[in-house]
């Protein structure tokens, strides 16, 4: 089976930078996943992480270890609009869908 | 259509009753999922369409949940016989197909909200 954990809750103070941290436990690892998912909406897609290292787009940046099954979402400058929850999700070899975390719900604070 | 259209939006049902739940994918998107996601946590995989292969049904919860998908257009996911613990937001989501898979990119609809009483 697949493990995903990420911190249920963070806050933040506008302006700031803040990393939310995915843990993962797979076999026939395909790939790592961020989606952020405002309150009442869907999901929208982030980024795609499936080699190591930091892919960066923006204000938002991933990073991925695979041989610590770790990723990281980094945000900086942060905006009260990035109060969200952050959804992690791995893809694996075995299926064809993606495995998602609980999520992080980000509260950004002015 | 634009994006992926679900109805209803909002279902609120007694326990015991059958509901069904429409998805309305992107044309063109060959892959279409269903996941659950109950108040406060994350999405929990229910089944996945590809094409015209088989299925794969291995996240249903019981005998209770089936779905439905004809070619590559609409998909209803039925669950019989609600119970409480049935109430959850249902999201159906559609991507390009298996090669363009490794890009990531799921397209969510906006989800049915179920409450069963």
């Amino acid at each position: 089976g697949q493990n995903i954990d990420q911190p249920t809750e963070m806050t933040a103070t506008e302006g700031a930078i803040v990393q939310i941290n995915c843990t993962y436990q797979t076999s026939g690892f395909n790939g790592l996943f961020w989606y952020q998912q405002h309150a009442g909406e869907a999901p929208t897609f982030l980024s795609y992480n499936v080699l190591d290292g930091l892919e960066e787009k923006g204000r938002f940046s991933s990073f991925l270890s695979r041989s610590k099954g770790y990723s990281y979402l980094l945000l900086k400058e942060l905006q009260m609009k990035d109060s969200a929850s952050y959804l992690c999700a791995v893809h694996n070899n075995a299926g064809n869908m993606l495995t998602f975390g609980g999520g992080t719900r980000l509260m950004v604070k002015p | 259509g634009a994006g992926v259209s679900q109805s209803p939006s909002n279902k609120v049902t007694e326990k015991g009753k059958d509901v069904e739940l429409r998805c309305d994918p992107i044309s063109g998107h060959t892959a279409l999922y269903w996941y659950r996601q109950r108040l406060g946590q994350g999405l929990e995989f229910l089944i996945y369409f590809q094409g015209n292969s088989a299925p794969d049904k291995s996240g249903l919860p019981s005998d209770r949940f089936s779905a439905e998908r004809t070619g590559e257009s609409v998909s209803t996911l039925t669950i019989q016989r609600t119970q409480q613990e049935d109430s959850a937001v249902y999201l159906c989501a559609s991507s390009l197909g298996e090669r363009p898979w490794f890009s990531g990119e799921l397209f969510f609809g906006e989800g049915s909200r179920l409450t069963v009483l």
